[in-house]
């Protein structure tokens, strides 16, 4: 089945407390990104990547890194989470450019205390 | 700001009738989608409509787009409790630095009730 997972679901953290929120796809396709949805916000990209190696910051990258080593693997890493990172966070992928249609994964709901 | 903004944030009809959800954009796009989200879980795509259509119809959904106006609308026939969601629309911006990303507005939320 053709699909975008993210592991983990639900996660309780600290403050400062380094944490990995991995993404992973089965189609094959290039684009990746990473969104934080909060209340009266909608969905704002963190980063993206068009291919292996290639990654680039969206809308609202402070606090986070990722990487693309691989194709179908897309992490998320909070180096040092802070509570305004609490949200609702879900990775995306689609074929090739951001135009085309995005698979979400079922989001990752996250609390740093 | 947001690129894309639905209209209205929240919408309360009954069965049967049709529900109506209006985005407006800022910059001239190649093309704006359609999701969907049920509450706390992944968006699911509904549909595309380029920036030379018009019009475009996917079972009871049916999408304009006046590039003029900037603004899209989106149209549910005959609506169904199984349609109580969210949904929201993304614009990719012409050239420059909105080339590569799809931007979200803050969505609808449509509850239908029995």
């Amino acid at each position: 089945e053709a699909q975008v997972t993210q592991n983990p679901r639900y996660l309780i953290t600290v403050t400062g407390k380094k944490l990995t929120v991995t993404c992973s796809q089965n189609m094959n396709h290039e684009y990746m990104s990473w969104y934080r949805q909060d209340p009266g916000l909608g969905l704002r990209q963190i980063y993206y990547s068009m291919n292996v190696e290639v990654t680039d910051k969206g809308d609202v990258p402070e606090g986070y890194k990722v990487s693309r080593k691989e194709k179908r693997n897309f992490p998320l890493i909070l180096e040092s989470p802070s509570p305004n990172q609490t949200s609702l966070y879900f990775c995306a992928s689609s074929l090739t450019v951001s135009t085309d249609t995005q698979y979400f994964g079922p989001g990752t709901r996250l609390t740093v205390l | 700001s947001q690129q894309g903004e639905e209209d209205p944030q929240a919408l309360s009809i009954q069965e049967g009738e049709n529900a109506t959800m209006n985005c407006s954009y800022k910059t001239s796009i190649n093309n704006l989608q359609w999701y969907r989200q049920n509450s706390g879980r992944g968006l699911v795509h509904l549909i595309l409509i380029r920036s030379n259509e018009r019009e475009k119809h996917s079972g009871r959904l049916r999408v304009t787009l006046d590039t003029s106006k900037k603004s899209s609308s989106l149209l549910i026939t005959a609506s169904r409790a199984a349609d109580t969601a969210s949904y929201f629309c993304a614009t990719d911006a012409l050239g420059g630095g909105g080339g590569n990303k799809l931007t979200f507005g803050t969505g609808t939320q449509l509850k239908v009730e029995l």
